[in-house]
């Protein structure tokens, strides 16, 4: 089976910087992703890591580390409209079908920005 | 590109009675799928299509529920005698690996499924 645990809850003030933390377990690892989720909307894609560093775009950067199942997702310059939930997916090989579509998704950090 | 639609955006329905939602992915997006969310919770995986072939079913998509892409393009999710249960947000995503590193999936706004 597969595990994905997030903090539920964070809050940080407009302009700071702030780092989601998810730490997995899982077989036939295949990649991790940061989706955002405004409330009431879909989810839309952030980033995506498959080796371990960190990858970096814009404000937003996320960090791998395979070997401690652990990944972050680092928000600078926080904005008002960053307000929202934070996504942790984690993408693994499913050996019965040979198929490695599927996505665990965590349950989600909400994110307050306070001005 | 207009993305992922999805029809209808509210549905209620009665306990026990059919509902069909209808998926609409990107265009040249071979691959599909469909996802269950509730309240205060990440999407959980439901199905995954590649072109027509239904290639992954999860063990929450019981009987009552079937999935179709009869062409390889819009995708239908059929829940039949609708529960209290099954209410919740259904998401479909799309994605192709070639247009992309990661093959990530990109999501359509979702059916609001609520069951009276």
């Amino acid at each position: 089976g597969q595990n994905i645990d997030q903090p539920t809850e964070m809050t940080a003030t407009e302009g700071a910087i702030v780092q989601i933390n998810c730490t997995y377990q899982t077989s036939g690892f295949n990649g991790l992703f940061w989706y955002q989720q405004h409330a009431g909307e879909a989810p839309t894609f952030l980033s995506y890591n498959v080796l371990d560093g960190l990858e970096e775009k814009g404000r937003f950067s996320s960090f791998l580390s395979r070997s401690k199942g652990y990944s972050y997702l680092l928000l600078k310059e926080l904005q008002m409209k960053d307000s929202a939930s934070y996504l942790c997916a984690v993408r693994s090989l499913v050996v019965s079908s040979g198929s490695a579509r599927q996505l665990t998704f965590g349950s989600g950090t909400q994110l307050t920005v306070l001005p | 590109d207009t993305g992922v639609s999805q029809d209808p955006r509210h549905k209620i329905t009665k306990r026990g009675q059919n509902v069909t939602f209808r998926c609409d992915p990107i265009s040249e997006h071979n691959r599909l799928y469909w996802y269950r969310q509730t309240l205060g919770q990440g999407p959980e995986f439901l199905t995954y299509f590649q072109n027509e072939a239904q290639l992954e079913k999860s063990r929450l998509l019981s009987d009552r529920f079937s999935a179709e892409r009869p062409k390889g393009s819009f995708s239908t999710l059929e829940i039949q005698r609708t529960e209290q249960g099954d209410s919740a947000m259904y998401l479909c995503a799309s994605s192709s690996p070639r247009q992309s590193r990661g093959n990530e999936q990109y999501f359509g706004p979702g059916t609001r499924l609520t069951v009276t």
